[in-house]
């Protein structure tokens, strides 16, 4: 059971380049989240999405786009990578995102801003 | 907006003995959830227990059982007969009811000494 799969494990951009960190869930969920942690503040919600085309802001999405065309994939865009965005990411997947509804965690990615 | 702290960055126990992590968080709302997430150095995010807040009943997962004191804003995670396998980070988590922002401590990270 692959779960919720992040590429890429670890990456490294310089200033002003963009990417796009890839998560996919095999589970049929339908909430998906992207999180970043940094040392000593735990886990920030980025954006979240409830469905296929739907996307929201969560707590610090500045600096990033996501996008929702499955159920599947939420990817997450970094259009001007700074160094402010060295981080670890994590994408999550649950059935609703409310209540007390299980969020299961990719491995996450490890990503350098030079 | 809701904030949870985690006072103590480090803890230690030894192989056996029980350990107790604190938790507190700050909200408005009557009607929550409760999460306790354990990370390995993998940086899997594991859920290691959940509590809603309107059940007065503690909850329990094996040697894992929390302390909720609503009243006090208070939620903590006693691990008992400490194993090696339990080193890790562990956070703390809120979510409102009807809300899909999950907000996360900064974390404890727990040494177990053989």
């Amino acid at each position: 059971n692959a779960g919720v799969t992040q590429t890429p494990k670890f990456q490294v951009l310089k200033t002003g380049q963009s990417m796009t960190l890839q998560c996919a869930q095999d589970m049929n969920h339908e909430y998906m989240s992207w999180y970043r942690q940094d040392p000593g503040m735990g886990l920030r919600l980025i954006h979240y999405s409830v469905g296929a085309g739907i996307t929201d802001q969560g707590e610090v999405p500045n600096g990033y786009n996501v996008s929702r065309s499955t159920t599947e994939d939420f990817p997450l865009r970094l259009l001007s990578a700074a160094p402010s965005q060295t981080s670890v990411y994590f994408c999550a997947s649950s059935y609703s995102g409310q209540g007390d509804d299980i969020q299961y965690f990719g491995a996450g990615t490890r990503l350098s801003v030079l | 907006a809701q904030t949870v702290t985690q006072s103590q960055p480090e803890m230690s126990v030894q192989e056996a003995e029980t350990v107790t992590l604190s938790c507190t968080y700050d909200t408005s709302e009557s009607d929550y959830y409760l999460f306790w997430y354990k990370q390995p150095p993998s940086r899997q995010m594991i859920l290691v227990i959940r509590q809603e807040a309107y059940k007065q009943q503690n909850a329990t997962e094996n040697r894992f059982s929390v302390n909720f004191q609503k009243a006090a804003k208070s939620f903590s995670l006693k691990i008992s007969d400490s194993q090696l396998g339990d080193a890790a980070m562990y956070f703390c988590a809120y979510r409102g009811r009807n809300n899909n922002d999950m907000r996360f401590g900064a974390g404890t990270r727990l040494t177990v000494k053989p």
